[in-house]
């Protein structure tokens, strides 16, 4: 596609639902980045992976978040248990290489009633 | 953890007038990108800095990289009311896990026509 593909773009559940959130990169992009993003705030890092090798996990919240990228392309982030804390927007982002600029999606609006 | 300090965290200009908005880190950083994010959007790569001492600019918009590799800024000369949204510096530190892209708070720019 012609840019990162966040699916879906709006998800609405109830405290103690698991939730899957998809993220499909651009083509050929080796590298890909979950963060998620407070109103009103800069986004906040929570996983790398490069390629399908998850290499920095340090910014998942608890062991509810988990994500995988099992060939190397589309990956999901699921969080177990939802809280209402969990509410935010999470946004997938890739790029061509581990220092290259990245390219952002539209995001998944989560929203934990 | 390594955190990068964005000031000021809103700024309100009179259209013509100019903006500067200051990134800054206790730690070197080994690069230090830029983004801008509109209304409603996501976050939209400006530039990269790498080299200490480093100036680019893009049209109006004119981005220095301090001599430390410690901060940063990026100065709109006569805003437009196309300048609107929020600009985040987004630095890599050095050592382990360099590949994190930190973001900071962001500052938000309102023009006033």
């Amino acid at each position: 596609g012609a840019g990162v593909s966040q699916s879906p773009r709006y998800k609405v559940t109830k405290r103690g639902q698991d939730v899957a959130l998809r993220c499909d990169p651009i083509s050929g992009h080796v590298s890909l980045y979950w963060y998620r993003q407070a109103l009103g705030q800069g986004p906040e890092f929570l996983t790398y992976f490069n390629y399908e090798a998850q290499q920095d996990k340090s910014g998942l919240p608890n062991d509810r978040f988990s994500a995988e990228r099992p060939e190397g392309s589309i990956s999901t982030l699921t969080i177990q248990r939802t809280e209402q804390r969990d509410s935010a927007m999470y946004r997938c982002a890739s790029s061509e290489g581990q220092y290259e600029k990245l390219f952002f999606g539209s995001g998944t609006q989560l929203s934990v009633l | 953890g390594q955190q990068v300090m964005q000031i000021p965290q809103y700024q309100h200009v009179q259209e013509g007038e100019d903006f500067t908005t200051y990134c800054n880190s206790s730690t070197t950083l080994s690069n230090i990108q830029w983004y801008k994010q509109r209304p409603g959007g996501h976050p939209v790569f400006l530039i990269q800095l790498v080299k200490s001492g480093e100036v680019k600019k893009q049209k109006r918009l004119t981005f220095q990289f301090g001599e430390a590799k410690k901060n940063s800024s990026l100065h709109i000369t006569a805003t437009q009311t196309t300048d609107v949204g929020t600009y985040f510096c987004a630095g890599r530190f050095l050592g382990a896990g360099s590949y994190q892209l930190t973001f900071g708070k962001g500052t938000k720019l309102s023009v006033i026509p």
